[in-house]
């Protein structure tokens, strides 16, 4: 089964930062990757998904990476504010289940 | 257009009660997917339809656990007997299947209480 490691669990930056969020799992043959927000008492919302064939995928300020060979994605945010506060949440899939990371929980302040 | 819609938004019952979960899916979406979100285990993949059939259905936790999918559109999610471990957000997915990615879009989930 594949397994996920969010690093870190948690984050808190001023306003204006640009962040990186990382992403690990076990099994190199994986179909694509998916990174997610939720926000508390809500649902996911899809950021982007990386499919196995690509190596990034870019949504205004949000940059994903893929790199299977060593296992790892990364997020990066950049001009943090404070609507971006929330858990991010990323799933790979070697087939249809997501298995996802217990998530970074993100603080941006004013 | 409309998103994955999921009814009802909380639910709050007695053990041993049983509850019905419903998913409407994003309309033209083949595939429909069931997660639970708990505070220790995080999210965890339940069931898998493709149509109106569910190819996997390995990760129900027990067999109180059943789903079925008719028209291949709505979803309900049964749970029998329910257990104060039962408690959860049950998350229902749904996408367009292999040929686009894969990409899944969730709904706003079902807070469930078990009392």
């Amino acid at each position: 089964k594949q397994e996920v490691t969010q690093i870190p669990a948690a984050l808190s930056v001023p306003e204006g930062e640009n962040l990186v969020l990382n992403c690990s799992f076990t099994d190199s043959a994986i179909y694509n990757l998916q990174w997610f927000r939720q926000d508390p008492g809500k649902g996911l919302t899809s950021l982007l998904l990386i499919q196995s064939s690509q190596r990034e995928q870019t949504s205004g300020r949000l940059n994903a990476s893929l790199d299977k060979s060593s296992g790892r994605s990364t997020l990066y945010i950049a001009a943090s504010q404070p609507g971006d506060s929330a858990t991010y949440l990323c799933a790979a899939t070697s087939g249809y289940a997501l298995n996802f990371g217990k998530g970074t929980s993100l603080l941006v302040t004013p | 257009g409309a998103g994955v819609s999921q009814s009802p938004s909380n639910k709050v019952t007695e053990k041993g009660k049983d509850v019905e979960l419903r998913c409407d899916p994003i309309s033209g979406h083949t595939a429909l997917y069931w997660y639970r979100q708990s505070l220790g285990q995080g999210l965890e993949f339940l069931i898998y339809f493709q149509g109106n059939s569910a190819p996997d259905k390995s990760g129900l936790p027990s067999d109180r656990f059943s789903a079925e999918r008719t028209g291949g559109s709505v979803s309900t999610l049964t749970i029998q007997r329910t257990q104060q471990e039962d408690s959860a957000v049950y998350l229902c997915a749904s996408s367009l299947g292999f040929t686009s990615g894969n990409e899944q879009y969730f709904g706003p989930g079902t807070r469930l209480t078990v009392t």
